[in-house]
């Protein structure tokens, strides 16, 4: 069964304190590990879609990278302004129409 | 442009009542997802539509919950004879072309069943 875990569940950050999110998958046959960003009341926004092991995509303070088995949301100087929901989800042969979502990161940051 | 929207934003009813929660997705989008958020946990896949018809209906938790797709276009997800369990956040997605392609979505619709 195709399965996504996020950890840690909540991150308590200090302005410019970088730190990184992580999202583990078991899927039958990856066809894409996606993050999105979800602010309180909103719907989940799209940041990064990556394919294949030792792929990385970056948008300005956030990168992220992708093994055979996890995938990291990679935060350089956090601003408060990045406080938000950290959302992974994978698509795998087996499902190929949805996406599977972790429970998300809930991130907060502090000045 | 535009995104993609949903009405209502927010929806209170009472158990047992029938609610029509309504998707708009971006123009031009062929593919058509709707999920469920329950509090503090992932989203949840419900339906998948290309144009109008259905391929995966896979997620439908039971019998009570169905939903269509018209012109292409707007669908809508209906819930009979709601219970409580069915309190959550129904977001909608679209994307350009197939489920290969990124899905982007609305702000959902809250429902509460008391």
């Amino acid at each position: 069964e195709d399965q996504v875990t996020q950890s840690p569940e909540a991150l308590r950050l200090q302005e410019g304190e970088s730190s990184s999110l992580n999202c583990s998958y078991t899927v039958s046959g990856l066809r894409g590990l996606f993050w999105y960003r979800q602010d309180p009341g909103k719907g989940p926004e799209f940041l990064f879609t990556l394919y294949s092991a030792g792929e990385e995509k970056e948008k300005e303070r956030l990168k992220a990278t992708l093994t055979k088995k996890e995938s990291f949301l990679h935060i350089t100087a956090p601003k408060p302004e990045d406080s938000a929901t950290y959302l992974c989800a994978v698509r795998s042969s087996g499902g190929y129409n949805k996406l599977i979502f972790g429970a998300g990161t809930r991130l907060a940051v502090h000045p | 442009g535009a995104g993609v929207s949903q009405s209502p934003s927010n929806k209170v009813t009472e158990k047992g009542k029938d609610v029509e929660l309504r998707c708009d997705p971006i123009s031009g989008h062929t593919a058509l997802y709707w999920y469920r958020q329950r509090l503090g946990q992932g989203l949840e896949f419900l339906i998948y539509f290309q144009g109008n018809s259905a391929p995966d209906k896979s997620g439908l938790p039971s019998d009570r919950f169905s939903a269509e797709r018209t012109g292409g276009s707007v669908s809508t997800l209906t819930i009979q004879r709601t219970q409580q369990e069915d309190s959550a956040v129904y977001l909608c997605a679209s994307s350009r072309g197939g489920p290969q392609e990124t899905q982007y979505f609305g702000p959902g619709t809250r429902l509460l069943v008391l």
